[in-house]
């Protein structure tokens, strides 16, 4: 079984740029979440997809991340403008109703 | 909401010794789910071990194992025979039981970092 796909792995930009962050689940996964990961701390919700429809954003930050998961495939999580708060890793993972999770790589983005 | 906590922030383990991670959550749900995840440098989350809560016997993988108190709701991990590919990041994690299709999001404990010596 192919593992979740997350991409790039890595990231630098600069404050007030763009960023995009592109994951690929295993394949038949309805479940589709982006948790944020601050260093020294746990992954943190920040959506939840089921399909292609959103099942929770409460955590994301709405004026600069949004997601989309077109196709109910493939999703992809943007932040426009980045702040230096938002260096972080990006973890994309996948489950199957009551199954467990799939993990990805994670992108780790710095914000300079 | 559910919070879960992890109390060590950094803990150490001589090589072929025993050690105990800790972890306390809070919820008002029946029926949930504890995992305890580890990370390595690689960033990878694996899943070290998971435990129903309806379920009363502690799970165990091999050398790792869990002492799960409902009532007092703490969920700690144990690692036997401590080996030098354990040294990683550990979550514990809390998953509410769906209700539906759909899966439930996880939350993290703050993390424990082990070092193990050799």
């Amino acid at each position: 079984e192919a593992g979740v796909a997350q991409s790039p792995r890595y990231k630098i930009i600069e404050k007030r740029q763009s960023v995009a962050f592109w994951c690929n689940p295993i394949s038949g996964h309805a479940t589709l979440y982006w948790y944020q990961q601050i260093l020294g701390q746990g992954p943190k919700l920040l959506i939840q997809f089921q399909n292609n429809g959103v099942v929770d954003d409460s955590q994301l930050p709405k004026d600069r991340f949004s997601a989309e998961r077109l196709k109910g495939v493939d999703s992809t999580l943007k932040i426009q403008p980045a702040k230096l708060e938002d260096s972080a890793v990006y973890l994309c993972a996948s489950s199957y109703r009551s199954g467990g999770y799939t993990f990805g790589s994670g992108t780790r983005l710095t914000v300079v | 909401a559910q919070t879960v906590t992890q109390s060590q922030p950094e803990m150490s383990v001589q090589e072929a010794e025993t050690v105990t991670l800790s972890c306390t959550y809070d919820t008002s749900e029946s029926d949930y789910y504890l995992f305890w995840y580890k990370q390595p440098p690689s960033r990878q989350m694996i899943l070290v071990i998971r435990q129903e809560a309806y379920k009363q016997q502690n799970a165990t993988e091999n050398r790792f194992s869990v002492n799960f108190q409902k009532a007092a709701k703490s969920f700690s991990l144990k690692i036997s025979d401590s080996q030098l590919g354990d040294a990683a990041m550990y979550f514990c994690a809390y998953r509410s039981a769906p209700r539906d299709n759909a899966g439930n999001m996880l939350t993290f404990g703050g993390g424990t970092r082990l070092m193990v010596k050799p």
